[in-house]
């Protein structure tokens, strides 16, 4: 699509519960990006994709997240046995490269998690 | 650490100019882009220098100075729509590094 689509758009867990959340990047584009937001501030990098291959994990809380971007199947982010401090607003973004022309990320609407 | 530095809010009048800077420490660094953000929505890109220079888009300019790890969005002929938060995020790339560090973002408020 023209659009980074993510779903679902609002998600309640309680803690200690699992969360998954989806992303379809624009069609054509190779990198994908995830970022929290915690209460409109900055984003925080999790991890990108170049096609199903994860890019750069550095900033991947590894012991509750996880992620896969697979073949013809929308790319996913994971938390495994919630926190309160997840609750944020999760985006998804997509670019044809990174480091060349046409390195600009397109953001998805973002999903917005909160923790109970 | 990696960092990025911009003022928290910024306040200007319909029509006129703004200027929002944005300092870095980062390493990896590539290129700076700037995102407009509204009430939380998603962000949308607004420029990049991957150079040292000015790049101009509309009513929208930004500048980079690698030598002083500094770069600034111009915003001209304000309009009531601009405002919105604004972030720089520096574009890190290489070794194991591909992605954006944003820094906290600069509300802009334009008074009629």
């Amino acid at each position: 699509g023209e659009e980074v689509a993510q779903t679902p758009k609002h998600l309640v867990r309680g803690e200690g519960q699992k969360a998954k959340l989806y992303c379809a990047p624009i069609k054509g584009h190779s990198y994908v990006f995830w970022y929290q937001q915690v209460l409109k501030n900055e984003f925080k990098f999790l991890i990108s994709f170049q096609n199903e291959n994860v890019f750069d994990e550095t900033g991947m809380p590894k012991e509750r997240f996880s992620a896969k971007c697979l073949p013809n199947s929308p790319c996913s982010l994971e938390i495994q046995a919630t926190k309160l401090e997840d609750s944020a607003v999760y985006f998804c973004a997509s670019s044809q490269s990174i480091g060349q022309g046409g390195n600009e990320q397109f953001f998805g609407p973002g999903t917005r998690l909160t923790v109970l | 650490g990696q960092s990025l530095e911009q003022p928290s809010e910024v306040t200007a009048v319909e029509g006129a100019i703004v200027q929002i800077n944005c300092t870095y420490q980062t390493s990896g660094f590539y290129g700076l882009s700037w995102y407009q953000q509204h009430d939380g929505g998603a962000p949308t890109f607004l420029s990049y220098n991957g150079l040292d220079g000015l790049e101009e888009t509309g009513r929208f300019s930004s500048f980079l100075s690698r030598s002083d790890s500094y770069g600034y969005l111009l915003l001209q002929e304000l309009q009531m729509k601009d405002s919105a938060s604004y972030f720089c995020a520096a574009l890190v790339y290489g070794g194991s590094q591909g992605n954006l560090i944003f820094g906290k973002g600069t509300k802009l408020s334009v008074k009629p």
